[in-house]
């Protein structure tokens, strides 16, 4: 089991550019996380989903933020155009329901 | 779900029990303990959960009270590798409800495991 494989690790991006992470969950899991983690507001759920639906985005950031997920094996968090505010590091977590999940190891992202 | 209390920091010696504790005095009877840890620059990693009864497995022990109210993560021996933030949170387990996927993470408690 390779775990919760995210892609980039690093993306350095200019303002007002399209930025687009990736996630692949493991095979298996029906829910998948995305969470944004800053040192002035800690780790915040951004969506997730389960078993490919989105059920709650209600901590997106706002309409510059997309996500999507066409299939089990993979997910998107999409931003644009980017801003410096956006710069953070992003994690995406999968999960059965009623278990602990499972945490990428995180996109560092930095929009200047 | 509940909003959980954990202290700020603490300091545990090498070798010896780490002993973390959480409160969550507005917990429900379907609400789940959960704990996790981040490594620095590293995702969070689920440690363990339990409802009511302890639990133990190969990284922690977990011990709920009985009136539920508050918890304490127990690291039986404590490594250099095991310094970092960890975070008590409780949630909804079991039924249908879609609310068992939405939960935040605090502050947590930044252990520093000291030779």
């Amino acid at each position: 089991d390779a775990g919760v494989i995210q892609s980039p690790r690093h993306e350095v991006t200019e303002m007002g550019q399209e930025v687009t992470l990736r996630c692949k969950p493991i095979s298996g899991h029906d829910y998948l996380f995305w969470y944004r983690q800053t040192m002035m507001r800690g780790l915040e759920l951004l969506i997730y989903f389960n078993n490919n639906v989105p059920i709650d985005d209600s901590g997106m950031p706002e309409d510059r933020f997309s996500a999507k997920m066409p299939n089990a094996s993979f997910s998107t968090l999409k931003i644009q155009p980017s801003e410096p505010r956006d710069s953070a590091v992003y994690f995406c977590a999968s999960s059965r329901r009623n278990y602990g999940y499972t945490f990428g190891s995180g996109t560092r992202l930095t929009v200047v | 779900d509940a909003k959980t209390t954990q202290p700020p920091s603490m300091d545990c010696a090498e070798g010896r029990a780490a002993n973390l504790p959480c409160n969550h005095s507005t917990i429900s009877g379907n609400e789940y303990v959960y704990w996790y840890r981040q490594i620095h620059s590293q995702g969070p990693q689920y440690i363990i959960h339990g409802l009511k009864n302890n639990e133990t497995n190969e990284m922690a022990s977990l011990i709920i009270t009985e009136d539920r109210k508050s918890s304490t993560l127990i690291l039986p021996h404590a490594t250099l590798r095991d310094t970092a933030v960890y975070y008590c949170i409780v949630r909804v387990g079991g039924g249908t409800t879609d609310s068992w996927g939405k939960f935040q993470f605090g502050a947590g408690t930044q252990v520093v495991v000291t030779p």
